[in-house]
C-alpha cells in the first residue's frame, strides 16, 4: 500500500511566521504535489516536482516555496504566513507518466493562521 | 481559461444508481480522472479515461466524450458508505491535474 504521510494533522501559526509542511512517501514515486483545498474551490495546485531538486509552479504559487532534497520528501514552505493561507494542505505522490492522473494523497494538514 | 463544472450536491437512496456529470474547458486535454473523498479523509483515485467510452470498475463506471468535453461517474447499487465528495480532474497542458469543485453525494436509507 502506498503511504503518504504529512508532518502534522493540525497546525496553528501566527501571521508573519515561517511555516514548514513536510510530506514523505514510501513508494519511490518521482512525482510529488502540493495542493490546498478550500470549500467550494476544490483542490488547487500550489507546486509540484517530477524529480529531486526539481520544482514547477502550479496554479497558485504566490506566497509559497518548496524543497525537494530527497526523492521521498517534498516540503512546502510559507515564507511569511498570512491569514488567507488558512486552509487544508494536501500532499500527493504518483509514479512517472500515470502519476500525473493517478495520485496518492496524504491525510492533509489543516493550517490556521491567526 | 480552464474550468470544470460539476453539480455541487446530489442525493440518492440506497440501492439506486446515480450519475455525476463533469463538463470541462481546458487548454490541452489528455484525460479525465475521478477521485472520492470522505469527510475528513484524503482523496482517493477511482478511475481515469483517456479515450472515449465507458470504463467499468465494479460498481463504479466512468464515461468520457472528448468531442462534447464531457464525462460522468456512474455509481450503481448505492451503499451508505458511498456518501462522500467526488471530484473530476482533467490532465491538461504540462501534465498538471486540474480539479473540479467537487460533488457532495448523500446516500439516504
Amino acid at each position: 500500500d502506498v503511504k503518504v504521510t504529512q508532518s502534522s494533522r493540525y497546525l496553528v501559526k501566527r501571521t508573519g511566521e515561517k511555516v514548514f509542511l513536510e510530506c514523505v512517501q514510501d513508494m519511490d514515486h518521482e512525482n510529488m504535489f502540493w495542493y490546498r483545498q478550500d470549500p467550494g474551490l476544490g483542490l488547487r495546485l500550489i507546486y509540484f516536482s517530477y524529480d529531486v531538486k526539481m520544482k514547477e509552479k502550479g496554479d497558485i504559487p504566490e506566497g509559497y516555496s518548496v524543497s525537494r532534497e530527497k526523492k521521498e520528501r517534498f516540503s512546502l514552505i510559507l515564507e511569511s504566513a498570512s491569514t488567507n493561507q488558512t486552509s487544508m494542505y494536501l500532499c500527493a505522490s504518483g509514479p512517472p507518466g500515470q502519476g500525473t492522473y493517478e495520485q496518492y494523497f496524504g491525510p492533509g494538514t489543516r493550517l490556521t493562521v491567526t | 481559461g480552464q474550468s470544470l463544472e460539476q453539480p455541487s450536491e446530489v442525493t440518492a437512496v440506497e440501492g439506486a444508481i446515480v450519475q455525476i456529470n463533469c463538463t470541462y474547458q481546458t487548454s490541452g486535454f489528455y484525460g479525465l480522472s475521478w477521485y472520492q473523498q470522505h469527510d475528513g479523509g484524503a482523496p482517493t483515485f477511482l478511475s481515469y479515461n483517456a479515450l472515449d467510452g465507458l470504463e467499468e470498475t465494479g460498481r463504479f463506471s466512468s464515461f468520457l466524450s472528448r468531442s462534447d468535453s464531457y464525462g460522468y461517474l456512474l455509481l450503481q447499487e448505492l451503499q451508505m458508505k458511498d456518501s462522500a465528495s467526488y471530484f473530476c480532474a482533467v490532465k491538461g497542458q504540462g501534465g498538471k491535474l486540474i480539479f473540479g469543485q467537487g460533488t457532495e453525494l448523500s446516500v439516504k436509507p
